[in-house]
């Protein structure tokens, strides 16, 4: 059973350009939610995607982008990129039902240069 | 808003001694509570949550954590710790009135020395 798998594992960006990540859900989940770790910092939530739309979004500006496929998987998408965006990039899945954990990927590791 | 403080940033012990994480996390009428961990290069392991029910929560590797409304905590405890145990964990807060996104704190750095 696999779990949820991110790619690519690693990307190198220079500023002002785009960026799109994805994420497959774990086999069974049909939420995937979006997380920004900058280095020696807790995740921050980005956003999260259910039935194919947004249902909650966290303090990050509109540069941030998403969208999730009938499929359920998922991409994030990030335009002019800044310094500050250098970070992991988690993606997270779930049950849609409320009380189930959420189960992360290892993440993509974004350096902009 | 809702928020969670991990009091302590780092914290080392030697192998074989119990350790304890704390966390707080703001006041609120309904949450779910959990704690992560996370090794280097790599995404993030559920230890355990609490839902609802009974307030000690036991996890995977001998993990458990205590849910304290009152003092809004959820503090971590291993009896006896191994050195595969040295790793970042996190403490994490859904807030039901909010939705089901997660809000972590800064993490604490668990090092375990022989």
């Amino acid at each position: 059973d696999a779990g949820v798998t991110q790619s690519p594992t690693h990307l190198i960006k220079t500023r002002g350009q785009q960026v799109t990540l994805r994420c497959s859900p774990k086999s069974g989940h049909d939420t995937v939610s979006w997380y920004q770790q900058a280095l020696g910092q807790g995740p921050q939530f980005i956003f999260q995607y259910y039935e194919e739309e947004e249902r909650q979004r966290g303090n990050f500006p509109d540069r941030f982008s998403g969208h999730q496929f009938p499929n359920y998987s998922s991409e994030l998408n990030v335009n002019a990129l800044l310094l500050g965006d250098s970070a992991l990039y988690l993606c997270a899945s779930s049950s849609g039902r409320g009380n189930q954990p959420q189960h992360f990927g290892d993440g993509t590791r974004l350096s902009i240069l | 808003a809702q928020s969670v403080t991990q009091l302590d940033s780092q914290v080392p012990v030697f192998e074989e001694a119990p350790v304890e994480l704390r966390c707080n996390y703001s006041s609120s009428v309904s949450v779910y509570l959990f704690w992560y961990v996370q090794y280097p290069n790599q995404g993030l392991q559920l230890l355990l949550k609490y839902l609802s029910g009974s307030t000690l929560v036991k996890g995977i590797n001998g993990f458990e954590a205590e849910f304290n409304k009152s003092q809004t905590s959820f503090h971590l405890r291993k009896p006896s710790v191994h050195i595969s145990d040295t790793a970042e964990y996190f403490c994490a807060v859904s807030d039901l009135q909010a939705g089901t996104a997660l809000i972590f704190g800064k993490g604490t750095t668990l090092s375990v020395s022989s």
